[in-house]
């Protein structure tokens, strides 16, 4: 069973703040880590599938960095706005004898930002 | 945009009914999932379906619970005799065979079905 952990469990932030938060994973047999985006009463949206220790990848204003070797990945959003508001879920999958995978999510950072 | 559909989006039932959850995964997917949400904690894996059979499933989705791709284009959850504790959201999802090999392929998630045993 993988132990992922995100930190914060929550955080307010102001519009135009930028903010970011971490995931924690097992660094050892480490495939791949997704980051989702899940607003409420809507379905969790993929953000980024980062493979590499070091990559960095961009989404607009929300971009991600990947350390495999010590098990962490960083979220970042620049200039906060009220739609950023969310749940952002990581999940390392599992890599599925059959195929596909299986995600093993976070407890997820919830981000509200205020106007 | 493709996009996995979900029906029904809520549902309410009694302790002990059988209850069915539906799915359209994305029709050129080939991968099928069914992950739940009980309120208030992580979302976790339940089952995964590949060429009409399971290829794994958690340690939740006991007898009482049981898939099907009945036609090619849905796939179904079914639970056999609800318990309170089954009630939470149902999220449907499906992945394609592209991607890195050993990244994990991207997994496209419904809205969910939330369910409520009482």
């Amino acid at each position: 069973i993988l132990n992922v952990e995100q930190s914060p469990q929550s955080l307010h932030v102001q519009e135009g703040d930028s903010t970011n938060f971490t995931c924690s994973f097992p660094s050892s047999n480490f495939y791949a880590l997704h980051w989702y985006r899940w607003e409420t009463a809507k379905s969790p949206e993929a953000l980024f599938v980062m493979t590499l220790n070091g990559d960095e990848k961009k989404k607009g204003r929300i971009s991600a960095t990947l350390n495999t070797k010590e098990g962490y990945s960083y979220l970042y959003i620049k200039g906060s706005q009220p739609e950023d508001s969310a749940t952002y879920l990581c999940a390392p999958p599992y890599i599925l004898t059959g195929g596909g995978n299986k995600l093993t999510f976070g407890t997820g950072t919830q981000l509200k930002v205020e106007l | 945009e493709p996009e996995v559909t979900q029906t029904p989006s809520h549902q309410v039932t009694q302790m002990g009914q059988e209850v069915i959850l539906r799915c359209v995964p994305i029709s050129n997917h080939l991968y099928f999932y069914w992950y739940r949400q009980i309120l208030g904690q992580k979302v976790e894996f339940l089952v995964s379906f590949y060429n009409n059979e399971i290829s794994e499933k958690s340690e939740i989705f006991d007898d009482q619970f049981s898939v099907e791709r009945p036609d090619g284009s849905n796939f179904t959850l079914k639970i056999r005799s609800t318990k309170l504790e089954d009630s939470a959201m149902y999220f449907c999802a499906s992945s394609d065979i592209q991607g890195i090999p050993r990244s994990g392929n991207t997994i496209y998630f419904g809205e969910g079905s939330w369910l409520t045993v009482v």
